[in-house]
């Protein structure tokens, strides 16, 4: 079975500060990777995702990610963070087929004033 | 397009009792999965639902069920409920081909808080 792991489960920044968020994952293959963002009190919506294609990967509000093989690694960035990025994070990963995702333990994110 | 819709939104239970959730995922969509999210424990996979057949289960005792409806609905049961169950319960759509393979991510509902007391 594959895994994900988010290294930091709380991750404090300053606003306009470098947002890195870390997520590895095991497999053999390259699979599909996702980042998802969760709200308080909301489902999971969808920021970003790796379809084998470009290993950079830009997605909405101004998040992005780069697929690196040779380090199993899926990291999450944003150059400046904003006061409404303070959320929870989850990395996650899908088979080939795609039928089942395997989620990282999430990383909290905080922006400080 | 209208996203996965969960319900109840909110519930409360009592030990020993069961419970039903609800989700309609996006039309046209025909993959559900649920998961149980806890704090510390992330989001834990309870089971995926593709044309009314579970094809993938997690590692959840007997108490906890599914089941899939020719419309893509889907329900999810708990039994016996425990004080642990208490948790945020998410549904979650995906397009899938015609093989069955899904087609992009996984699209959530907002889920439903269950508190057992």
């Amino acid at each position: 079975a594959q895994s994900v792991t988010q290294l930091g489960s709380h991750v404090s920044v300053s606003e306009g500060a470098l947002v890195l968020l870390r997520c590895n994952y095991s497999s053999s293959v390259p699979p599909y990777l996702f980042w998802y963002v969760q709200y308080p009190n909301q489902g999971l919506q969808l920021l970003l995702k790796y379809t084998s294609a470009a290993t950079l990967v830009k997605g909405i509000n101004g998040f992005e990610a780069e697929f690196k093989k040779s380090e199993t690694s899926f990291h999450l960035t944003k150059p400046s963070a904003h006061m409404s990025d303070a959320a929870e994070y989850f990395c996650a990963v899908s088979d080939l087929a795609g039928n089942q995702f395997y989620f990282g333990t999430g990383t909290s994110l905080t922006v400080i004033p | 397009k209208a996203g996965v819709t969960q319900t109840p939104r909110y519930l409360i239970k009592t030990r020993g009792q069961q419970v039903t959730l609800s989700c309609s995922p996006i039309s046209g969509h025909r993959s559900v999965s649920w998961y149980q999210q806890t704090p510390g424990q992330g989001l834990q996979f309870l089971f995926e639902y593709f044309s009314e057949t579970q094809r993938n289960k997690g590692n959840f005792p007997g108490r906890f069920s599914g089941r899939q409806f020719s419309n893509s609905r889907s329900e999810m049961n708990v039994s016996t409920l425990e004080l642990g169950d208490s948790a945020l319960y998410l549904c979650a759509s995906s397009l899938v081909g015609l093989a069955g393979a899904a087609l992009g991510e996984q699209y959530f509902g907002p889920g439903t808080r269950l508190t057992v007391t």
